[in-house]
C-alpha cells in the first residue's frame, strides 16, 4: 500500500534549527513535496525534490533519499511565524499526491 | 480574482440535504482536485479532473460527484449529506498532470448534523 509517515508534533525554540522527517512508500515515485499550513488556512508550497540530495531555499532546505524512501525538511533561524503544520506528500506513478497527516511545529520564545 | 476561490467559506447542513461546493480558478490550469482534510489524517483525494470534460475518482469518492464543464470551474456535490462528511474541503489546481506544485483554494468548512 501507499503510506507517508511523519511525526505528529515537534517543539523548537525561536532562533534554533529543526528537522522534520518523512518516510514514504508509494506505487512509483514522481517526487516529494513539502507544504506549510497555518491553522485555519490552505496549504502553501514549500519545496519539491525528485533527485537525491539537498535543495536549499533561504531558511528552508529539503533533502531526499530515493533509495531509503526518506525526506526531511530543515528549518533554520526559526521565527514565531514558522509555527504551522508541515505536510509531506509523495507523488505516485499516476501523478497523484499521497499526503502525510502533517507535523505540527510549535515554536517557543 | 487571482488564484482559486471557493464558496461557501463555511456551511452547516442537515443530514440528507444536497449541497454543492463551488471552486473557480482563473489561472487556466488544466488539472483540478478536491480534497478533504480531517484531524489526524492527511489530505485525501475525493475526485480529480486532468482537463475540462474529464473527471476521475480519488481515494474517497463515495457520496460525492463532480463535473468539469469548462477549465475554470470544478464543483463538488454531496447528493445526500451524512455526518461523516463533516470536514474541511480544499480545491486545488495545477497547470498540467505532471509533477508540479498544487495551488490551493482557501477551503470550505462543512458541518453535517
Amino acid at each position: 500500500g501507499q503510506n507517508i509517515d511523519q511525526p505528529t508534533e515537534m517543539t523548537a525554540t525561536e532562533g534554533a534549527i529543526v528537522q522534520i522527517n518523512c518516510t514514504y512508500q508509494t506505487s512509483g515515485f514522481n517526487g516529494l513535496f513539502w507544504y506549510q499550513q497555518h491553522a485555519g488556512e490552505a496549504p502553501t508550497f514549500l519545496s519539491y525534490n525528485v533527485l537525491d540530495g539537498l535543495e536549499e531555499k533561504g531558511r528552508f532546505s529539503s533533502f531526499l533519499s530515493r533509495s531509503k524512501g526518506y525526506s526531511y525538511l530543515l528549518l533554520k533561524e526559526l521565527q514565531m511565524k514558522d509555527s504551522a503544520s508541515y505536510l509531506c506528500a509523495a507523488m505516485d506513478s499516476n501523478y497523484q499526491l499521497i499526503w502525510g497527516a502533517g507535523t505540527k511545529l510549535i515554536i517557543k520564545p | 480574482i487571482a488564484g482559486i476561490t471557493q464558496a461557501p467559506t463555511s456551511q452547516i447542513l442537515a443530514a440528507g440535504r444536497r449541497m454543492t461546493l463551488r471552486c473557480t480558478q482563473d489561472m487556466r490550469h488544466n488539472a483540478m482536485y478536491w480534497y478533504r482534510q480531517d484531524l489526524g489524517l492527511g489530505l485525501r483525494l475525493i475526485h480529480y479532473s486532468n482537463t475540462a470534460g474529464t473527471t476521475g475518482k480519488g481515494e474517497v469518492p463515495d457520496g460525492y460527484s463532480v463535473s468539469r464543464a469548462n477549465t475554470d470551474d470544478f464543483p463538488l456535490t454531496l447528493a445526500s449529506a451524512v455526518p461523516s462528511q463533516t470536514s474541511v474541503y480544499f480545491c486545488a489546481s495545477t497547470p498540467g498532470q505532471g509533477a508540479s506544485e498544487q495551488f490551493f483554494g482557501p477551503g470550505t468548512r462543512l458541518t453535517v448534523l
